[in-house]
């Protein structure tokens, strides 16, 4: 496509629940990032994907969550037994290989 | 550990002026400096991009200057207009395999009419 679509564009659940954010690519970007944007604070790096190799998971804040991408493609960012804390602006972006990076618009995750 | 600091964190300026916005990182050895634009309930949107050997780079009224050696990057905004009020991020990319951003909190610009 001709940017990156995320997708729901906003979310609202109860805390406890899962949630599942998809993010597509920019066709042909081999790489793929997720970042987090708390209200008033700077982004995030959560997980980094970069064509077959293993992904960079090193920003993710706990095992509650996870993210998987199928190939140089969609991928998605799960979060199990949501909390309050976790409501943000979860931001997915994507780069050929080498510098710049064109973002998406999020998805903000409130959790009550 | 990279750390990025922008100052200030809000500026209200009115039309027409011009204006610098700046950006300061710990560590120097970067890959590459950009500077993002996001508007409320948006995603970041691309402003200018400098890799570690360039000083700056330059885009419509938008310049932007690099000097790594001291950790320091500025946005300058020329005859600033209401259409610019939005938040400036600034990010640094450490190259290598960890290909990540690490982002400041932003200036928050308002431009008065």
């Amino acid at each position: 496509g001709a940017g990156v679509s995320q997708s729901p564009s906003n979310k609202v659940t109860e805390k406890g629940k899962d949630v599942e954010l998809r993010c597509d690519p920019i066709s042909g970007h081999t790489a793929l990032y997720w970042y987090r944007q708390r209200l008033g604070q700077g982004l995030e790096f959560l997980i980094y994907f970069q064509g077959n190799s293993a992904p960079d998971k090193s920003g993710l804040p706990s095992d509650r969550f996870s993210a998987e991408r199928t190939g140089e493609s969609v991928s998605t960012l799960t979060i199990q037994r949501t909390q309050q804390e976790d409501s943000a602006v979860y931001l997915c972006a994507s780069s050929l290989a080498g510098p710049g990076y064109t973002f998406g618009s999020g998805t903000r995750l409130t959790v009550v | 550990k990279q750390e990025v600091t922008q100052i200030p964190a809000a500026l209200s300026v009115p039309e027409g002026e011009n204006l610098v916005l700046n950006c300061s990182f710990t560590d120097s050895a970067i890959y590459n400096l950009q500077w993002f634009r996001q508007d409320p309930g948006k995603g970041l949107t691309s402003l200018l991009l400098i890799q570690s050997s360039q000083r700056e780079q330059t885009s419509g009224r938008l310049n932007a200057s690099l000097d790594k050696s001291s950790g320091r990057s500025t946005l300058y905004i020329a005859a600033s207009q209401p259409g610019d009020s939005a938040t400036y991020l600034c990010a640094v990319d450490a190259g290598g395999s960890a290909r990540q951003l690490t982002f400041g909190s932003g200036t928050q610009l308002t431009v008065l009419p």
